[in-house]
């Protein structure tokens, strides 16, 4: 079973700056990918990010980036030059190779202060 | 290429009715799933189908709820009778296969309060 953590319930970052969201989680698979996900008030969620687990370099997308510490089951994502259009809910989502299925965590809300 | 496609938008119901939701996938995508989202939580996973057949159905309440994709194309998820604690967002998302290689593409969702 997989079961996925998000400590922190509320984010705040000023405009321009750097944020770090967290997450931890735990998984009996051996094969999996992991993901952040975007949900606007639209609702629409949105890849923000994924990272092989097999893979030790961190993945990055723009000012997307993570650091994942396989060993610690630790994946948190990394937001440089925070932009207005970045707030919004993120959850981390393991996802199993072999099974398909996503498992998201409870969300973090990020807010930017203009 | 056409996104997720699903319907209603929102949906407003009494308890004890019934309701029903849309969703055609990507063209071409063989998987599909509903997820139902309580307000301020993440989704939780209810149905995977692979083509029309069913993969995982173990977290849908199967006394209230129920979901087919006949001609593996597009699904549909009814709740039949609807109780208070069904409100939430009910999102469809899908993959070309199996794997999670490419991550999951959702639909806007559908909101459902019940009353």
């Amino acid at each position: 079973a997989q079961t996925v953590t998000q400590s922190q319930p509320e984010m705040s970052v000023q405009e321009a700056e750097t944020v770090t969201l967290s997450c931890t989680y735990d998984t009996s698979e051996s094969d999996y990918y992991l993901f952040w996900y975007k949900q606007p008030p639209s609702r629409q969620m949105i890849l923000v990010i994924r990272q092989e687990a097999y893979k030790q370099q961190n993945a990055t997308e723009n000012r997307f980036s993570v650091n994942f510490q396989k060993a610690a089951k630790s994946f948190s994502l990394k937001i440089s030059d925070s932009q207005l259009g970045d707030a919004a809910m993120y959850f981390c989502a393991p996802g199993s190779s072999n099974t398909g299925k996503l498992i998201f965590g409870q969300g973090t809300t990020l807010q930017v202060k203009p | 290429e056409a996104g997720v496609a699903q319907s209603p938008r929102y949906k407003i119901i009494e308890k004890r009715q019934s309701v029903a939701f849309w969703c055609n996938p990507i063209s071409g995508h063989a998987t599909l799933y509903w997820y139902q989202q309580i307000l301020g939580q993440g989704p939780k996973l209810l149905i995977q189908f692979q083509n029309n057949g069913v993969v995982d159905d173990s977290q849908l309440p199967k006394d209230r709820f129920s979901a087919e994709r006949l001609k593996g194309v597009d699904s549909t998820l009814k709740i039949q009778p609807a109780k208070l604690e069904d409100s939430a967002v009910y999102l469809c998302a899908s993959t070309q296969g199996q794997g999670v290689i490419g991550g999951y593409t959702f639909g806007s969702g559908t909101r459902l309060t019940v009353v």
